[in-house]
């Protein structure tokens, strides 16, 4: 079976610094990946996705993941952190092994707290 | 933008009542998806559809969950008997062609 795992529940960053957000995942063949981000009480938005393609993917918002396969990480990075993304992060793999038309499987979120 | 949309976004029931929650997925996308979201938990897969059929469908979806595409547009989710652990976000999500699934806003059920 596929499976994500976030480190940290919580991130706190000040505006301006650097934003990682660990996620590794399980699985034996590489998966579709993605992050999502959900902002208080909505739904949940694509960031980005990972579909075998280039290894280092740009999404919305300026962020970024690295697909690596040899540590089976998936982690997001923003250069520089804003207030406006302050928010809960989550990554999930594509429970079809290639990908195709599976259904999601989350991590359990990262929140994501930016100081002033 | 094409988006998913679902109502009502806040739903409240009696515990032993049933609910329909709608979604209106992207229109040229071909498969559905039900999530929910207990509060301060991750978001768990319920089931998909494709081609008017169950495709997949999780542990938490029995007996008292169903799934219907009734007109072609709409998309719905049913529980036959809530109990108070159905409370919980529920989403729906549309896939198109390279597995990008959209999510809908999401309903809030609560169960009292």
């Amino acid at each position: 079976a596929q499976s994500v795992t976030q480190l940290g529940s919580h991130v706190s960053v000040s505006e301006g610094a650097l934003v990682l957000l660990r996620c590794n995942y399980s699985s034996s063949v590489p998966p579709y990946l993605f992050w999502y981000v959900q902002y208080p009480n909505q739904g949940l938005q694509l960031l980005l996705k990972y579909t075998s393609a280039a290894t280092l993917v740009k999404g919305i918002n300026g962020f970024e993941a690295e697909f690596k396969k040899s540590e089976t990480s998936f982690h997001l990075t923003k250069p520089s952190a804003h207030m406006s993304d302050a928010a809960e992060y989550f990554c999930a793999v594509s429970s079809r092994l290639g990908g195709s038309q599976g259904n999601l499987i989350f991590g359990k979120g990262t929140k994501l707290s930016v100081k002033p | 933008e094409p988006e998913v949309t679902q109502t009502p976004s806040h739903q409240v029931t009696q515990m032993g009542q049933e609910v329909i929650l709608r979604c209106v997925p992207i229109s040229n996308h071909l498969y559905f998806y039900w999530y929910r979201q207990i509060l301060g938990q991750k978001v768990e897969f319920l089931v998909s559809f494709y081609n008017n059929e169950i495709s997949e469908k999780s542990e938490i979806f029995d007996d008292q969950f169903s799934v219907e595409r009734p007109d072609g547009s709409n998309f719905t989710l049913k529980i036959r008997s809530t109990k108070l652990e159905d409370s919980a976000m529920y989403f729906c999500a549309s896939t198109g062609v390279h597995n990008e699934q959209f999510f809908g806003p999401g309903t809030r059920l609560t169960v009292l």
